[in-house]
């Protein structure tokens, strides 16, 4: 069966400093990894995902995500972060199986401080 | 590009009653999947449509159920309401069963009482 787990249910971070959540995951063979942003009372809004070629990935709104097979962790990043980034994030997977499903994880709330 | 639509925005049963959730896919998508979100929890996965038939199901019971149509728009059903039922319902529309992403609509607020 495949699960992601995110560590930390809350972080915290001043408007300008760099930012990351952390995401693992296990699944059979290679995985299809995503970030998905929700703010409240929202449906899901997509950030960027991992299928192939180069482990760094880059994705809307500044926002970046490292695929590192060997820790199975595909965390998420940005340089400089705003106040307007506090929301909460999902990172998900899938294999490659095309009957293979979408599994979340419980999300990181982010809260970014002026 | 539309993209997914969902309806209605809220909605409030009564535990025993039987609800109907509708999604609009994207255009081009033939792929849709339901989740579950409850209070505080990441979204959980109900069960996928390709093509007009069901491929996938997580562990929901019978009373949850769906279709989709043939211009891949879907439906989900729930019948004999519980509290617990009480979540936000999101659907996702993809192409080919999910090759490539997902797009989210803004979800179904069902709230049971």
């Amino acid at each position: 069966a495949q699960s992601v787990a995110q560590p930390e249910d809350q972080v915290n971070v001043a408007e300008g400093n760099p930012l990351t959540v952390k995401c693992t995951y296990s699944v059979s063979g290679n995985p299809y990894l995503f970030w998905y942003v929700q703010y409240p009372n929202r449906g899901l809004q997509f950030l960027l995902k991992y299928i192939t070629g180069d482990n760094l990935v880059k994705g809307s709104y500044g926002f970046e995500a490292e695929f590192n097979k060997s820790q199975t962790s595909f965390h998420l990043k940005k340089p400089s972060a705003l106040v307007s980034d506090s929301a909460l994030y999902f990172c998900a997977v899938r294999g490659l199986s095309g009957y293979s499903t979408l599994t979340f994880g419980k999300g990181t709330m982010l809260l970014v401080s002026p | 590009e539309t993209g997914v639509t969902q309806s209605p925005t809220h909605l409030i049963k009564t535990r025993g009653q039987q609800v109907t959730l509708r999604c609009s896919s994207q255009s081009g998508h033939n792929t849709v999947s339901w989740y579950q979100q409850a209070l505080g929890q990441g979204p959980q996965f109900i069960f996928q449509y390709y093509r007009e038939e069901e491929n996938g199901r997580g562990n929901f019971p019978p009373r949850f159920s769906g279709l989709q149509f043939p211009n891949y728009s879907s439906e989900l059903n729930v019948n004999a309401l519980e509290l617990d039922d009480s979540a936000l319902y999101l659907c996702a529309s993809s192409l080919e069963q999910g090759v490539g992403g997902y797009t989210f609509g803004s979800g179904t607020r069902l709230t049971v009482v």
